[in-house]
């Protein structure tokens, strides 16, 4: 069975700082790799998905993510970080269920802290 | 935009109540799911509907039941609700081309307090 694993629980950076949150997965085939940001509140929201091509992928709100194969991770930066960026983030893998549709793993969530 | 609308934002309601989580889309998607989102185990699939009148249980299913007679409508019910079912509920739907690429959309979720 197909697992996402978030190191991280809780990160606090300061604004303008650069930011990396890790993501490791577990997957048998090719994985399809998400990431989505929930504001307090809110919904989750699609920051960036992976599922061939090039490995940097860029999303929306200035982030990118990295797939590395050899490490199974898909780890998402950004460069500078503003204080809207205080937010729960989720990283998700792909699965196909048995009725052949795809199903999403999350992993737990790292919530993210800015310091002004 | 697609939308993903969820009937109540707040819900409190006795234990041993049925409850009914109402979620409707409007962008003709074929696939509706229903998730649980608690403090440090993130969201974890509880059923999800690849077409009408079509369902499968996700992770954990117990104690809850879904209803999909139209397409747009996906509905979440608690038979007879507990306080351990006190938790965030989010909608979510998506399209299914069978890529695994399909995004899913969320509704800003209902806050389900079982007293």
């Amino acid at each position: 069975a197909q697992s996402v694993t978030q190191p991280d629980i809780h990160i606090t950076v300061s604004e303008g700082a650069s930011l990396e949150l890790r993501c490791n997965y577990s997957y048998g085939a090719t994985p399809y790799l998400f990431w989505y940001v929930q504001s307090p509140g809110q919904g989750l929201q699609l920051l960036l998905k992976y599922f061939s091509g090039d490995t940097l992928v860029q999303g929306i709100k200035g982030f990118e993510a990295e797939f590395k194969r050899s490490q199974s991770s898909f780890n998402l930066r950004k460069p500078s970080v503003h204080w809207s960026d205080a937010a729960e983030y989720f990283c998700a893998v792909g699965a196909i269920s048995g009725a052949g549709s795809y199903q999403l793993t999350f992993g737990k969530g790292t919530k993210l802290s800015v310091i002004p | 935009d697609v939308k993903v609308t969820q009937s109540s934002r707040y819900l409190v309601k006795r234990t041993g109540e049925k409850v009914f989580l109402e979620c409707v889309q409007d962008m003709d998607h074929e696939n509706m799911f229903w998730y649980r989102q608690d403090p440090g185990l993130g969201l974890r699939l509880i059923y999800f509907s690849y077409d009408v009148k079509m369902k499968e249980k996700g992770d954990i299913p117990e104690g809850y039941s879904v209803s999909r007679e139209k397409k747009e409508r996906f509905s979440l019910i608690l038979e007879s609700a507990s306080t351990n079912q006190t938790s965030m509920y989010l909608c979510a739907s998506s399209s299914r081309t069978g890529m695994g690429t399909d995004t899913q959309y969320f509704g800003p979720g209902t806050r389900l307090t079982v007293l």
